[in-house]
């Protein structure tokens, strides 16, 4: 069965400084992963996925993830951030199947001090 | 705005008491799924269905129901409600073929009282 664990259930940087919130997932086959952003009192919002191809995936807001398979990761990173991205942060994993549901990390808080 | 709509955005209701939480896929979208998020078990699957069927299934409660109808909108039920099913309610919807993200509603927040 697949899942995922994010490390660190709170992170902290200054604004400008360099994001990376970290995932793992664990998976028999080709897994689907994607990030989703929660801002307070609202759904979750896709910020990027990938799927096939370029391991390099580009997001909304500036975000960026790296597929690495021989590390089993997915980390998300931003090189400046900005105060408008504190929010909740989850990374999620579907398996190669139409249909397949998806599992959810169990989030990191990113604050930014000024 | 994704797309989907859930409905009432907010519930207070009494301990043994039964509640239906009604979710609208986006436009097309052939899957749904229920998530339960709390403050202490974070974002939990509830179930997913696809084009009416039952899918997949998570860590839902037996007093728990779903289920989608043929126009694709879904219902979840909740029955004998006790304290800790206070919870945020997320319905997401999907396309359902291989690597379509979901897309969120508002959710409903439900407290028990």
């Amino acid at each position: 069965a697949q899942s995922v664990t994010q490390l660190g259930s709170h992170v902290s940087v200054s604004e400008g400084a360099l994001v990376l919130l970290r995932c793992n997932y664990s998976s028999s086959v080709p897994p689907y992963l994607f990030w989703y952003v929660q801002y307070p009192n609202q759904g979750l919002q896709l910020l990027l996925k990938y799927t096939t191809g370029a391991t390099l995936v580009k997001g909304i807001n500036g975000f960026e993830a790296e597929f690495k398979k021989s590390e089993t990761s997915f980390h998300l990173t931003k090189p400046s951030a900005h105060m408008s991205d504190a929010a909740e942060y989850f990374c999620a994993v579907t398996l190669y199947s139409s249909a397949s549901k998806i599992i959810f990390g169990s989030g990191t808080r990113l604050s930014i001090r000024p | 705005d994704s797309g989907v709509t859930q409905t009432p955005k907010h519930l207070i209701t009494a301990t043994g008491q039964r509640v239906t939480l009604r979710c609208s896929p986006r436009s097309g979208d052939l899957s749904v799924y229920w998530y339960q998020q709390s403050l202490d078990q974070g974002l939990q699957f509830l179930i997913q269905y696809y084009n009416g069927e039952e899918r997949a299934k998570g860590n839902i409660l037996e007093r728990f129901s779903a289920q989608q109808f043929p126009d694709l909108h879904s219902e979840l039920n909740l029955s004998s409600l006790e304290l800790g099913d206070s919870a945020l309610y997320f319905c997401a919807s999907s396309a359902g073929r291989e690597g379509t993200e979901a897309f969120f509603g508002q959710g409903t927040r439900l407290t028990v009282v």
